[in-house]
């Protein structure tokens, strides 16, 4: 069965400072990895996902993640975060089907 | 193209009442998928439809159910509403099957 695992449940950074949210999956098959944002009293919101090809995929927004297939990894990264992007975000995997199933979520705190 | 939409936005009920929830999914798309997401338990899939047979299943009790429309609407009904069941239910569409899905803004369900 696939899993996904986010570490960090919060993560506060500075303003235009770096940010890493990890996460880590669990799959006997071949996968596509995705990772969504979610505002306040919003849904989900697609940020960037990786279905095949290059492993590192980039959003619109200066986000992205490389896909590790040796260390089940889907890391995400800025190299400048700002405040608009505090948000919650989640990792989540799928086998080709749509049972995707969603890490437990990082909330990104973004301090002035 | 209009974005899911779900109605009604926001619910309140009392335990051992029963509630239906409304998804309208981006026109073309045939896949509509139903999670439920608390901050105890984050982001669970509760189950998906695709032309109208449920294709995908989550492990939830049998007070959950859903159908889906030749139109390709989709319900959630939740009968005999326990406490536990106060989340926000989250519907997501997709054209078919491995392609992303696109999340509506949510039901927000209170139980008392």
């Amino acid at each position: 069965a696939q899993s996904v695992t986010q570490l960090d449940s919060q993560v506060p950074v500075f303003e235009e400072a770096p940010v890493e949210l990890r996460c880590n999956y669990s799959s006997s098959v071949s996968v596509y990895l995705f990772w969504y944002v979610q505002y306040p009293n919003q849904g989900l919101q697609l940020l960037l996902k990786y279905l095949s090809g290059s492993t590192l995929v980039k959003s619109i927004n200066g986000f992205e993640a490389e896909f590790n297939k040796s260390q089940t990894s889907f890391h995400l990264r800025k190299p400048s975060v700002h405040i608009s992007d505090t948000a919650e975000y989640f990792c989540a995997v799928s086998e080709g089907y749509q049972k995707v199933t969603f890490g437990t979520g990082t909330k990104l705190q973004v301090i002035p | 193209k209009a974005g899911v939409t779900q109605t009604p936005r926001y619910l309140i009920k009392t335990r051992g009442q029963q509630v239906t929830l409304s998804c309208s999914p981006i026109s073309g798309h045939r896949s509509v998928s139903w999670y439920q997401q608390t901050p105890g338990q984050g982001l669970q899939f509760l189950f998906e439809y695709f032309s109208e047979t449920q294709r995908n299943k989550g492990n939830f009790p049998g007070r959950f159910s859903g159908r889906q429309f030749s139109n390709s609407r989709s319900e959630m009904n939740v009968s005999t509403l326990e406490l536990g069941d106060s989340a926000l239910y989250l519907c997501a569409s997709s054209a078919g099957q491995s392609d992303t899905q696109y999340f509506g803004p949510g039901t927000r369900l209170t139980v008392l």
